[in-house]
């Protein structure tokens, strides 16, 4: 078993649509949970960071993490076709070790006008 | 303008050919780190380097080299590449390890071996 589950898609959605991306982990000392965000043919960039349980928002996103589940979760209100890329969910002990972040196999979305 | 700059973007070669995959970041990191993406997989760290000289084993090392001599630059080495070292790799910088901060991401090595 993956220490991150993550669905890996497709995930077709209609534009303006509220979409819902999660990830399901099985470290429970896993303390900082990042979601990036990452376009054909580039690299991976840091869309949203939150540490420990709670919710987080940044404009359309919001990012929520249930620690007592050991889930996450990554929701996008009225999703563009802008926002078609591959999400990766990642986390990351709290151990300024240097294999510092565990990632999901990542969820692609689309985004249809 | 910080980034992170891998070299070069394609490359196909040989099984068994030496290659050498430069990073380099500009933002005076201290920290920095291989990964390779594989379909399903997502990314894994091949190896990482807390500061200049300092260079340890992420979870997939086995076949890969890396070296630290400057803080700027992190190559990844192939000494004998084979088949199943084809893959999608990138390099990352950071900080610090502190999971507080952000890793920057380059944008991509594609490496096929034949």
């Amino acid at each position: 078993q993956k220490e991150v589950e993550q669905d890996p898609g497709p995930l077709s959605v209609p534009e303006g649509a509220i979409v819902s991306l999660n990830c399901t982990y099985s470290n429970s000392a896993f303390q900082y949970f990042m979601w990036y965000r990452q376009y054909s043919r580039k690299g991976p960039e840091l869309l949203m960071y939150t540490y420990s349980s709670g919710n987080k928002e940044d404009g359309r996103f919001t990012a929520q993490v249930d620690k007592s589940s050991k889930y996450i979760s990554l929701f996008i209100r009225d999703s563009q076709p802008s926002d078609s890329a591959t999400y990766l969910c990642a986390m990351s002990l709290n151990n300024n070790a240097g294999n510092m972040l565990t990632f999901g196999g990542g969820t692609r979305l689309m985004v249809k006008p | 303008e910080a980034q992170v700059t891998q070299n070069p973007r394609y490359l196909i070669t040989v099984t068994g050919k030496k290659l050498t995959v430069t990073c380099s970041q500009n933002m005076n990191h201290e920290y920095m780190s291989w990964y390779r993406q594989d379909p399903g997989l997502g990314l894994r760290q091949i190896y990482y380097s807390m500061n200049v000289e300092v260079t340890d084993k992420g979870d997939v090392p086995e076949g890969y080299k890396v070296s630290r001599k400057e803080k700027r630059n992190f190559p990844l080495i192939l000494e004998s590449p084979s088949p199943n070292q084809t893959s999608l790799y990138f390099c990352a910088s950071s900080l610090s390890t502190s999971a507080k901060n952000i890793q920057y991401f380059g944008a991509g090595t594609r490496l096929s071996v034949l």
